[in-house]
């Protein structure tokens, strides 16, 4: 089946440590998504990628990076997570001008 | 920031209907009403959309005022599984990014 998928589904780093998640896609979908959803709080957008055109919304920390290597495949690196990066990322797709975005299970990260 | 209001928690019974409401007051012309749900360790999930006709699908109904400045989704048995936060977010079609709000939390009860 068509998917998104999110790898790993759990991760568990230092603080400090550079943490880079991944997200792939079966879709062939051209817009991808980053969003950080903290405990009991909304998921919140970080990022986003319409084709190979990065956007990045006002408030995402510098902390977070991200790479569109190809349309199936992005990546979300932090550089030096902090004990307030801990959340759940979460990927989504969808393809240009379509209504439905598409998530993946998440990765929940724990910041030690 | 969201741009819409709900209730922070409903309950409902197993095989009733649910119907969890939104205030959207300032929602433009050209935006559109849409709920997305979002199981415990799970991903959001779109249910449904509309502008301003009433939409049906196999999840859900959406009833929108005729004003659009509120909007009901109606999960017409509702089951355990239909547990979650939903979200109602209002959006110009296409590629926005969606900006999610607090959301409902239904407990559908036995």
């Amino acid at each position: 089946d068509a998917m998104v998928i999110q790898n790993p589904r759990y991760q568990v780093t230092q603080f400090g440590k550079p943490v880079t998640l991944s997200c792939s896609q079966t879709l062939n979908h051209n817009v991808m998504y980053w969003y950080q959803q903290k405990s009991s709080q909304a998921p919140k957008l970080l990022f986003h990628y319409y084709d190979k055109d990065f956007n990045n919304e006002a408030d995402t920390p510098d902390n977070f990076q991200s790479r569109r290597p190809n349309t199936s495949f992005c990546f979300l690196d932090i550089r030096s997570p902090g004990l307030g990066d801990a959340a759940m990322y979460l990927c989504a797709t969808s393809r240009i001008n379509y209504n439905e975005q598409f998530f993946g299970p998440g990765t929940r990260l724990t910041v030690l | 920031d969201a741009k819409t209001t709900q209730p922070p928690s409903m309950d409902c019974a197993e095989g009733r209907a649910a119907n969890l409401p939104c205030n959207h007051s300032t929602i433009s012309g050209n935006e559109y009403v849409y709920w997305y749900r979002q199981i415990h360790s799970q991903g959001p999930q779109y249910i449904i959309h509309g502008l301003k006709n009433n939409e049906t699908n196999e999840m859900a109904s959406l009833i929108i005022t005729e004003d659009r400045k509120s909007s009901t989704l109606i999960l017409p048995h509702a089951t355990l599984r239909d547990t979650a936060v939903y979200y109602c977010i209002v959006r110009v079609k296409g590629n926005t990014p969606l900006v999610f709000g607090k959301g409902t939390r239904l407990s559908v009860i036995a």
